[in-house]
């Protein structure tokens, strides 16, 4: 198995520019997982989606921020438009919620900056 | 609200030590608790899974146990050595199906 996927390690661009980062989950794991992690926050949960359908953004700091899952081996995080705050490592993380004591599987992370 | 807090921050030990990190949270009803191990720039490994119903996880040179009633799980490194160094984060599930992570404990092990 190869794993969560996350697409690209690294990400540089622009403020006020549209950044996507993407995510392909385990086969079969049905609940997937976006975080933000800083140096001053932490990691955060931004949202996370349960048979492709989100279930909680409460995390998601404002409307510059959005998240899609259009089937069960892919997401994507938008953030248009970018801002220097935003500059984080974002992960994906999935999980098969088919066992309730199953665990967390993580990708390597995407790394933002914003400039 | 869940928090979680871990404790000591920071760690810095010569190898062979066993060593203690401490993780409590304030909501204790929780399914399960995953300890992971962050390395610098790096995404986070999976290190130990223990089920609400479990007083102690192993894997190796660690052991994990959890008092749930208490809010409090530890991590135990048996004879640490420079590959343990990374930072160790713990995060407590509970029924939203969220992880929710404390602040690490960062370990450097020297030789």
């Amino acid at each position: 198995d190869a794993g969560v996927i996350q697409s690209p390690r690294h990400e540089v661009t622009e403020m006020g520019q549209e950044v996507t980062l993407r995510c392909k989950p385990i086969s079969g794991h049905n609940s997937l997982f976006w975080y933000r992690q800083t140096m001053m926050r932490g990691l955060e949960l931004l949202i996370y989606f349960n048979n492709n359908v989100p279930i909680d953004d409460s995390g998601m700091p404002e409307d510059r921020f959005s998240a899609k899952m259009p089937n069960a081996s892919f997401s994507t995080l938008k953030i248009q438009p970018s801002e220097p705050r935003d500059s984080a490592v974002y992960f994906c993380a999935s999980r098969w919620t088919g066992v309730s004591g199953l665990g967390y599987t993580f990708g390597s992370g995407t790394r933002l900056t914003v400039v | 609200k869940q928090e979680v807090t871990q404790i000591p921050a920071a760690l810095s030990v010569p190898e062979g030590e066993n060593l203690v990190l401490n993780c409590s949270f304030t909501d204790s009803a929780i399914y399960n608790l995953q300890w992971f191990r962050q390395d610098p720039g790096k995404g986070l490994t999976s290190l130990l899974l223990i089920q609400s119903s479990q007083r102690e996880q192993t894997s190796g040179r660690l052991n994990a146990s959890l008092d749930k009633s208490s809010g409090r799980s530890t991590l135990y490194i048996a004879a640490s050595q420079p590959g343990d160094s990374a930072t160790y984060l713990c995060a407590p599930r509970g029924n939203t199906d969220k992880l929710i992570f404390g602040t690490g404990t960062r370990l450097q092990v020297f030789p």
